[in-house]
């Protein structure tokens, strides 16, 4: 089974500038996460959609990130403009409606560096 | 108070070694808790999940105390590869697939020789 896919891996911008971050969830997974993890502390939920709506967006900073998943498949996450505050790694997750239902699959993240 | 909560720590145990730990939380109604496992510059994975009162799966034991509103990880004979940053996670309120899941920051255990 394929899974969790993300990209690209690494992203170097500079303030003000504006970057994209793609995610393919595994196949039939309806619900779909974006965290951002800083270095040192947990993953923080930045967006969860259930199919192609949005279940909570409460800690997604509006001004500046959005999110979309249009076709309830895959997903894009977006920072216009960009903060030095923002250097993360942007994980995506998936989430099946069968099996564990705590357990999240999560792709290998994309590293964003600011400067 | 924090959704979740860990004591970051570091942990530095011997190898053999038993440690264990914890995790508070704030949502009285949550129903199920999970440990997931973090490698250095890797993605979480899925450790356990902790139902009811408890689970157990090898040397690893995660406990839930409804009471004081806490879950706990316990390692017993820590091995070298045990060395990770170990999240809880929580609450899952509703008990569904499409719950809300937030990540406590993350308890950092080195495993030495």
């Amino acid at each position: 089974e394929a899974g969790v896919a993300q990209s690209p891996r690494y992203k170097i911008i500079e303030k003000r500038q504006s970057v994209a971050f793609w995610c393919n969830p595994i196949s039939g997974h309806a619900t779909l996460y974006w965290y951002q993890q800083i270095l040192g502390q947990g993953p923080k939920l930045l967006i969860q959609f259930q199919n192609n709506g949005v279940v909570d967006d409460s800690q997604l900073p509006k001004d500046r990130f959005s999110a979309e998943r249009l076709k309830g498949v895959d997903s894009t996450l977006k920072i216009q403009p960009a903060k030095l505050e923002d250097s993360a790694v942007y994980l995506c997750a998936s989430r099946g409606t069968s099996g564990a239902t705590g357990e999240l699959f999560f792709g290998e993240g994309s590293r964003l560096t600011v400067l | 108070r924090k959704e979740v909560e860990q004591d970051p720590g570091p942990f530095n145990v011997p190898e053999g070694a038993t440690v264990a730990f914890n995790c508070t939380y704030s949502n009285s109604a949550s129903q199920s808790f999970f440990w997931y496992r973090q490698d250095c510059r890797k993605e979480p994975k899925l450790l356990m999940s902790v139902y009811s009162s408890g689970n157990e799966d090898g040397r690893f034991t995660a406990q839930l105390n409804r009471a004081s509103q806490y879950i706990s990880l316990l390692i017993r004979d820590s091995k070298l590869s045990d060395s990770a940053t170990y999240l809880c996670v929580g609450p899952n309120a509703g008990g569904t697939s499409y719950g809300k899941l937030t990540f406590g920051q993350g308890t950092i255990l080195t495993v030495h020789p």
